[in-house]
């Protein structure tokens, strides 16, 4: 456990409702990502953050948004929830701050599964 | 486009098998490569390769690079039923002072007794 809290671990919500997904990392990592996981896709990249109030899209992005106000904590929120967005969400974190290179490895949460009904 | 391809995409061998998993790649800025196991939960970090040709090894796994082909193998020798799981790679790519990190569709081991 590299220090992850990912809140909540499971949660139903219907169709049409905003949905915020938390991520708490203890490690002061510099880079948290957020993706889906879903069977056959692998691993997609939802949105990322390099730094407080810094982020940039990843492959997945459209009806997610994401806010990093402080070190800490990485939030996605899905605007207006739809079935599609039923998946597996994990939120990991890399860039120790001891390490001056980006080429470290990434640490996972341990997931959030969401339905959309 | 940017984009990571493992294959095969599901294997099924029995004990004591050897195994290779494969990621090719093709992205923009390569900083490096990274494997990963996944069992039941979060995906667990195996490998990072930066070099070509310099072999990683950790028990019965190793891993090596290849930058001028753009791929990666993961080998696996005598295999146990405790090898079954979804194996991940990702590149880790992108300029300025930080990088996104891209994953392919994972290949799924089984190891049956």
């Amino acid at each position: 456990d590299a220090g992850i809290t990912q809140s909540p671990r499971h949660k139903v919500t219907e169709t049409g409702t905003p949905v915020t997904l938390r991520c708490h990392q203890t490690e002061n990592h510099r880079y948290m990502y957020w993706y889906r996981q879903d069977p056959g896709h692998g691993l997609r990249l939802i949105h990322y953050s390099y730094g407080v109030k810094d982020t940039d899209k990843g492959e997945v992005s459209d009806g997610y948004s994401v806010s990093r106000s402080k070190t800490e904590d990485f939030l996605l929120t899905l605007e207006s929830a739809t079935s599609s967005q039923t998946s597996v969400y994990f939120c990991a974190i890399s860039g120790r701050p001891n390490r001056t290179t980006m080429n470290t490895e990434a640490f996972f949460g341990q997931g959030t599964r969401l339905t959309v009904v | 486009e940017d984009k990571v391809v493992q294959s095969p995409l599901s294997l099924v061998v029995h004990e004591g098998d050897t195994v290779t998993l494969n990621c090719s790649y093709e992205v923009t800025n390569f900083r490096s490569l990274l494997w990963y196991k996944q069992e039941k939960k979060a995906p667990t970090f195996l490998f990072m390769l930066t070099s070509s040709g310099i072999e990683k090894k950790s028990g019965r796994l190793s891993s090596i690079l290849d930058k001028k082909e753009l791929f990666s193998i993961l080998n696996i020798t005598a295999t146990q039923t405790g090898d079954s799981a979804i194996y991940l790679c990702a590149v880790n790519y992108g300029g300025t002072s930080y990088g996104k990190l891209t994953f392919g569709q994972g290949t799924i081991l089984t190891v049956h007794p």
